[in-house]
């Protein structure tokens, strides 16, 4: 089946860096890419969507500035988070939508960040 | 705006038996997905089950099955003869349909149900 895969699974920075997330498609491409924020024992909670070649849409209250999404292709997105502060910390998943047949919602493994 | 609420956050369960999560939406749309996604310890999300809205059967996957009532707007998912590996997070979700039927857009997820399955 598809398969996203999203590095780094987990990564502890310095308050004040930026660190980048990856989330490839390995068998199929990704035409839109959802990426999340989850607290412990909580639900996803949507950041943004990205298209393939345009700009990401940002659901409301999360900082475009802080957090840059890339899509630049069918098979990778990233997310970036610049600036990073100990409020950031917390669980990231990206969720990749196929682009034909019956499309699937296919969700990357997810990365555990830790701002120190 | 669509809406999913899972008014459980905890359930528990005895291995072998039968537990049901419940799940209400709310939505002005006819034709639409609605989702059950499995959250295990390891946090991959895994798909369990998905029902379109047009489709009056209730979906299956083996011991996952789901109870589908559109008018009520409900959509709880059934686990039969439970099993250690069956306890996690379970998230239900809803998917918008685009003409031709495909999926697309966001999904929004409800709050999420811990389940424990007992030996």
């Amino acid at each position: 089946g598809a398969v996203v895969s999203q590095h780094p699974s987990w990564v502890i920075c310095k308050s004040g860096t930026s660190v980048k997330i990856e989330c490839r498609s390995l068998d199929f491409q990704a035409t839109t890419m959802f990426w999340y924020r989850q607290f412990p024992k909580q639900s996803l909670m949507l950041m943004a969507t990205s298209n393939e070649g345009s700009k990401a849409t940002y659901e409301q209250g999360v900082e475009k500035d802080k957090f840059l999404i890339n899509h630049a292709s069918l098979t990778l997105s990233t997310l970036t988070v610049t600036s990073a502060h100990p409020e950031d910390s917390s669980f990231y998943i990206c969720s990749a939508l196929s682009g034909s047949g019956q499309r699937t919602y296919t969700f990357g493994s997810g990365t555990r960040l830790t701002v120190v | 705006a669509q809406t999913v609420t899972q008014s459980q956050p905890e359930m528990s369960v005895q291995e072998a038996e039968t537990v049901t999560l419940s799940c209400t939406y709310d939505t002005s749309e006819s034709d639409y997905y609605l989702f059950w996604y499995k959250q295990p310890p390891s946090r991959q999300m895994i798909l369990v089950i998905r029902q379109e809205a047009y489709k009056q059967q209730n979906a299956t996957e083996n011991r996952f099955s789901v109870n589908f009532q559109k008018a009520a707007k409900s959509f709880s998912l059934k686990i039969s003869d439970s099993q250690l590996g069956d306890a996690a997070m379970y998230f239900c979700a809803y998917g918008k349909v685009a003409a031709g039927g495909t999926s697309y857009g966001k999904l929004t997820f409800g709050q999420g149900t811990i389940l424990t399955v007992h030996p």
